[in-house]
């Protein structure tokens, strides 16, 4: 069964460097997700992108964050300069297309530190 | 998008049938009931979505109602690796981004 993958499994960083987060999505899925997931608290979602831009974003995903597909595969999640509070864990989920019967599927997480 | 309220936590016994049961009052025409579980340190999984009365998987069925104000999961027979977290989220195709609540963490003993 194919599935989204994540990279790496655990990144940890000092405050104010900057991450990228990698993912690779299903291949035949066109919508690309960021969530993320404090330890601890909900599922909050981060950002949707189609068609190689930004559909929705949530009040969390601030000009810190960016998201990019450099090529045809990958899908990324950069955090320009990290603070404490963006420790969690980061999930990138992918769905063939965006209505409610499609299905989104999540990949295993980054677990990020922020020390 | 409609709220849910599902328990915060069950527990359960080996081979038994557990049922977790969320209330949405708000739900919309257009809106489906969707469920998610997840495992420590992983991401959600989809496991069942429906619009009313019964759907089945393999893995679980989902009971709707006719007023649809309400929804159940039922796992028939469950063993120790059930033990997760079952989200209960509300989707329509206005938007596509999942809403997730606390979920009901179910706890499966020998």
């Amino acid at each position: 069964e194919p599935e989204v993958t994540q990279t790496p499994s655990h990144q940890v960083t000092q405050m104010g460097q900057e991450v990228i987060l990698r993912c690779v999505p299903i291949s035949n899925h066109l919508y690309f997700y960021w969530y993320r997931q404090i330890l601890g608290q909900k599922v909050e979602f981060l950002v949707s992108f189609y068609n190689n831009e930004i559909s929705e974003k949530s009040e969390i995903f601030d000009d810190q964050f960016s998201v990019e597909r450099p090529d045809g595969s990958n899908f990324t999640l950069k955090i320009r300069s990290t603070k404490l509070e963006d420790s969690a864990m980061y999930f990138c989920a992918s769905a063939a297309a965006s209505g409610y019967t499609d299905t989104q599927y999540f990949g295993p997480g980054t677990r990020l530190t922020v020390l | 998008l409609a709220k849910t309220t599902q328990p915060i936590s069950m527990d359960s016994y080996e081979g038994q049938e557990v049922n977790i049961t969320c209330s949405h009052n708000n739900i919309a025409t257009n809106d489906y009931i969707t469920w998610y579980q997840q495992f420590p340190s992983q991401g959600p999984r989809f496991i069942i979505q429906g619009y009313k009365t019964k759907v089945t998987n393999e893995v679980a069925s989902l009971f709707i109602p006719a007023d649809r104000k309400s929804s159940t999961l039922s796992l028939p027979r469950v063993s120790l690796s059930d033990t997760a977290v079952y989200y209960c989220l509300v989707v329509n195709n206005a938007g596509n981004m999942l809403t997730f609540g606390g979920g009901t963490r179910l706890m499966v003993k020998p």
